[in-house]
């Protein structure tokens, strides 16, 4: 049973330029979220996709935008790329009707590296 | 807003029992979750209470008091590999959740 896959694993950009991240979510899994953790720091959400809609959002200003498909995949997208998006993004999947656990599982995550 | 806080650092012996202690100040909460994260590595989930009270999974432990807006995870009979960054998360709901994660404890275990 697969996990969570992330594309790529390490990107690296200039300033101004447009980034996609790519995410599959775990098997029997269609709710995928995305976040942010720069180095030392914990996770800072992004936005959660379910059914293809933006159903939770963090906050993160309009250059960060993100998409989901019907087989539940998921990208995320960041225009205008400045230096302070350098960080490892993380998707993470759960069951939207999931045991009281609410357990999510995340992706190895793309190291975005901005210059 | 919401704000979690967590010591920054701890170091422990093996084979010792450790306490991360969790407090959050959050408009919304649904249940406190604690994550590690070994270097270079993803968060991997490992304990979740959506009630007050103990939850116990093996070597790792988590506790909940909703009235102190508090929670801890215990590990006992640390290992080496323990050694990892560990957060506590507090979600927001049970279904379109918006998850908030601590800024996280570095947890070093010596011999």
């Amino acid at each position: 049973d697969a996990g969570v896959t992330q594309s790529p694993t390490h990107l690296i950009k200039t300033r101004g330029q447009q980034v996609t991240l790519r995410c599959s979510p775990k098997s029997g899994h269609d709710t995928v979220s995305w976040y942010q953790q720069a180095l030392g720091q914990g996770p800072q959400f992004i936005f959660q996709y379910y059914e293809e809609e933006e159903r939770q959002r963090g906050n993160f200003p309009d250059r960060f935008s993100g998409h989901q498909f019907p087989n539940y995949s998921s990208e995320l997208n960041v225009n205008a790329l400045l230096l302070g998006d350098s960080a490892l993004y993380l998707c993470a999947s759960r069951h939207i009707a999931g045991t009281s656990e609410e357990t999510q599982y995340f992706g190895p995550g793309t190291r975005l590296l901005v210059l | 807003g919401q704000s979690l806080e967590q010591p920054s650092e701890v170091t422990a012996v093996e084979g010792a029992i450790v306490q991360i202690n969790c407090t959050y100040q959050t408009s919304g909460f649904y249940g406190l979750s604690w994550y590690q994260q070994h270097d270079g590595g993803a968060p991997t989930f490992l304990s979740y209470n959506g009630l007050d009270g103990l939850e116990e999974t093996g070597r790792f432990s988590s506790f909940l008091s909703r009235s102190d807006s508090y929670g801890y995870l215990l590990l006992q009979e640390l290992q080496m590999k323990d050694s990892a960054s560990y957060f506590c998360a507090v979600s927001d709901s049970g279904g379109y959740q918006k998850v908030t994660f601590g800024t996280g404890t570095k947890l070093q275990v010596i011999p």
